[in-house]
């Protein structure tokens, strides 16, 4: 079955260093997405990406975060400048199709800011 | 704004009991609703969705029926295994958007 690979599965990162989330989505899918949970919490939307462009985007996801798909097959996940509050699993997910059709989501980043 | 609302962890069971986790939405429009599970150090899988009213989503023994007249989604299971042990995330996806809306989780552990 298809899957959503995401690497690395645990990253460790200093306070206010970037650090790029990789995603390779299903290769029929169209619709790209980061969600992320931090421990214990619910899982929040961050943004959606479809046709190269951001379709919506979340209050979470400030100008220290970015999205690419920068080869066709890659979608990522930056932050710019990390906070200890960024900690958390971060999810990528795709879809063939919007919404209402659910969608397929990796095994997740552990992100841990320090 | 759209919200989905669990009922509150962590449900414990014994093997072969009926489970039941409730999951209540306050959407506009004519969301689709979703089931995911997460194991134990997983992502978030897909377990059953449903895309209308009345309609009754069904995988692996669990289902739940779209009620739009109670905007429920309930899950349930007839006789639930240990190996279903896991956190139910209830969910929904308005036509409005793209984001999926979830609930915060419901963490099942089920003992033999």
């Amino acid at each position: 079955e298809p899957e959503v690979t995401q690497t690395p599965s645990h990253q460790v990162t200093q306070m206010g260093q970037e650090v790029i989330l990789r995603c390779v989505p299903i290769s029929n899918h169209l619709y790209f997405y980061w969600y992320r949970q931090i421990l214990g919490q619910k899982v929040e939307f961050l943004v959606s990406f479809y046709n190269n462009e951001i379709s919506e985007k979340s209050e979470i996801f400030d100008d220290q975060f970015s999205v690419e798909r920068p080869d066709g097959s890659n979608f990522t996940l930056k932050i710019r400048s990390t906070k200890l509050e960024d900690s958390a699993m971060y999810f990528c997910a795709s879809s063939e199709r919007q919404v209402n059709y659910g969608y397929t989501f990796g095994s997740g980043t552990r992100l841990t800011v320090v | 704004g759209d919200s989905v609302t669990q009922m509150e962890g962590p449900v414990t069971l014994s093997e072969e009991a009926f489970l039941t986790i409730n999951c209540t939405y306050t959407a506009t429009g004519y969301p689709s609703l979703f089931w995911y599970v997460q194991y134990p150090g997983e992502g978030l899988q897909l377990l059953l969705k449903a895309t209308k009213a009345d309609d009754k989503g069904s995988n692996k023994g669990f289902e739940a029926t779209y009620r739009k007249e109670t905007t429920s989604f309930h899950l349930e299971k007839g006789s639930v295994q240990v190996s279903d042990s896991a956190v139910y995330f209830c969910a929904l996806g308005n036509q409005a958007g793209t984001a999926l809306i979830f609930g915060k989780g419901t963490t099942l552990s089920v003992s033999s």
